[in-house]
């Protein structure tokens, strides 16, 4: 699974728009992205994830740059209850293969008041 | 929605001593994956199984085993319990067939090794 690289940390206001962004340089052509999420000391939760299209559900939306190497997750209006780390992960499809999530360091977003 | 459950939730062991930590998957997913996630870390995959049988392994020690049901659900055996041990495992279960990837995870079992 390619390498991901996101900010250990960010703020975000109650309201506003929360972009996470990942860095992903290594993503092979069968590699998506996804995105899970971590409020504390509860079981990862999925959000979303793409392959080269950016992607919105009821959640979130995910953009990826055209040459796949960067991600954002967008969350658009960002509540006190999505404080939470995200994980960005890059993989080849579950559908070929049954293989764990493996989690790196993730960004923990911090919603103000 | 029927979600993933573990028991128990909490758990309170010594040293030496030997835990059972259980998995009831959603209905109908086959697939079953175990993740320890220490004080202040990220989860760590432990291991998996689909249709009752190991599917994958990751850091699993040796003192630690488990295995998958004919009802699905599965139970990961802790022996000799260190202090190192304690932390928050997670269970999660998907259907293989048709779906996209989405692993859901159950709400933990906290173990503290005393």
């Amino acid at each position: 699974d390619a390498k991901t690289t996101q900010p250990t940390s960010m703020d975000c206001a109650e309201g506003r728009a929360a972009n996470l962004p990942c860095n992903h340089s290594t993503i092979s052509g069968n590699e998506y992205v996804y995105w899970y999420r971590q409020i504390h000391s509860q079981g990862p939760q999925y959000i979303i994830h793409g392959l080269k299209n950016n992607e919105t559900n009821e959640m979130a939306s995910l953009i990826i740059t055209e040459d796949r190497k960067s991600s954002t997750l967008i969350l658009p209006h960002a509540t006190l209850r999505d404080t939470a780390v995200y994980y960005c992960i890059v993989r080849a499809s579950m559908d070929t293969g049954r293989r764990a999530l493996t989690f790196g360091s993730g960004t923990r977003l911090q919603v103000q008041p | 929605a029927a979600g993933v459950i573990q028991s128990p939730r909490h758990l309170i062991k010594e040293k030496r001593e030997t835990a059972t930590l259980k998995c009831y998957p959603i209905p109908r997913h086959d697939t079953v994956y175990w993740y320890q996630q220490g004080p202040g870390q990220d989860p760590q995959f432990l291991i998996s199984f689909y249709e009752k049988m190991q599917s994958d392994k990751g850091s699993i020690p040796d003192r630690f085993s488990a295995q998958q049901f004919s009802d699905y659900h599965s139970e990961l055996n802790m022996s000799s319990l260190e202090l190192g041990d304690s932390a928050l495992y997670f269970c999660a279960s998907r259907r293989l067939a048709g779906a996209k990837e989405t692993q859901y995870f159950g709400p933990g079992t906290r173990l503290l090794v005393l």
